[in-house]
């Protein structure tokens, strides 16, 4: 069965440095997504791609995210300058077109990204 | 903005009970409803999803309850199993289909 994979499972980095996530999609899904997860509390939507550009962004993405989709496979979160607050778990999301199934959004299993 | 409340916030049953967890909303272009299961250091896995123009969805021993007039709905799980402890997010969706989540149910069913 496909699934979203994501790496690394965990990151730990020191404030200020930058990093990037990393998500292998479903193949032929068309929309992406990154939503973060601090611990214990709900999913936070961040941030939807499609067609290459971003369809919509919350208040949480700002200037030090960025995404990109860099081939065919990879989609990419970048966080320019990590805060102590980045500390989440980052989650990755993919959906094809509209139709029977198409509204499913299919998660991977996340990065635990840890800033000291 | 609290888009889509949840309760309650946890709930313990006996193998073989009923768990039932609510759910309200406030946007009303939403019309998409999934209901996701998240076992701990994992990610959300879709279990049930549900569209306002059916009053009720069943998948095994997950039912899906949606009452658009009082923008609620509703997770029931039947026979509930030691299997099925997890938390528990109902979401919901519109145009673009980014969720927003409720805050979560803890299940835990004792055997």
């Amino acid at each position: 069965e496909p699934e979203v994979t994501q790496t690394p499972s965990h990151q730990v980095t020191q404030m200020g440095q930058e990093v990037i996530l990393r998500c292998v999609p479903i193949s032929n899904h068309l929309y992406f997504y990154w939503y973060r997860q601090i611990l214990g509390q709900k999913v936070e939507f961040l941030v939807s791609f499609y067609n290459n550009e971003i369809s919509e962004k919350s208040e949480i993405f700002d200037d030090q995210f960025s995404v990109e989709r860099p081939d065919g496979s990879n989609f990419t979160l970048k966080i320019r300058s990590t805060k102590l607050e980045d500390s989440a778990m980052y989650f990755c999301a993919s959906r094809g077109v509209p139709g029977l199934a198409g509204y499913e959004q299919f998660f991977g299993p996340g990065t635990r990204l840890t800033v000291l | 903005q609290q888009q889509v409340k949840q309760s309650p916030q946890s709930l313990i049953v006996q193998k073989g009970g009923i768990s039932i967890i609510n759910c309200a909303y406030e946007n009303t272009a939403f019309d998409y409803f999934p209901w996701y299961q998240q076992f701990p250091g994992k990610g959300p896995a879709l279990l049930i999803a549900i569209r306002p123009d059916v009053s009720e969805k069943k998948e095994g021993r997950f039912t899906i309850s949606f009452n658009k007039s009082a923008k609620q709905f509703s997770l029931h799980i039947m026979d509930s199993q030691p299997g099925d402890s997890a938390t528990y997010f109902c979401a919901a969706g519109a145009n673009d289909y980014k969720l927003s989540f409720g805050a979560g149910t803890t299940v835990t069913v004792r055997a």
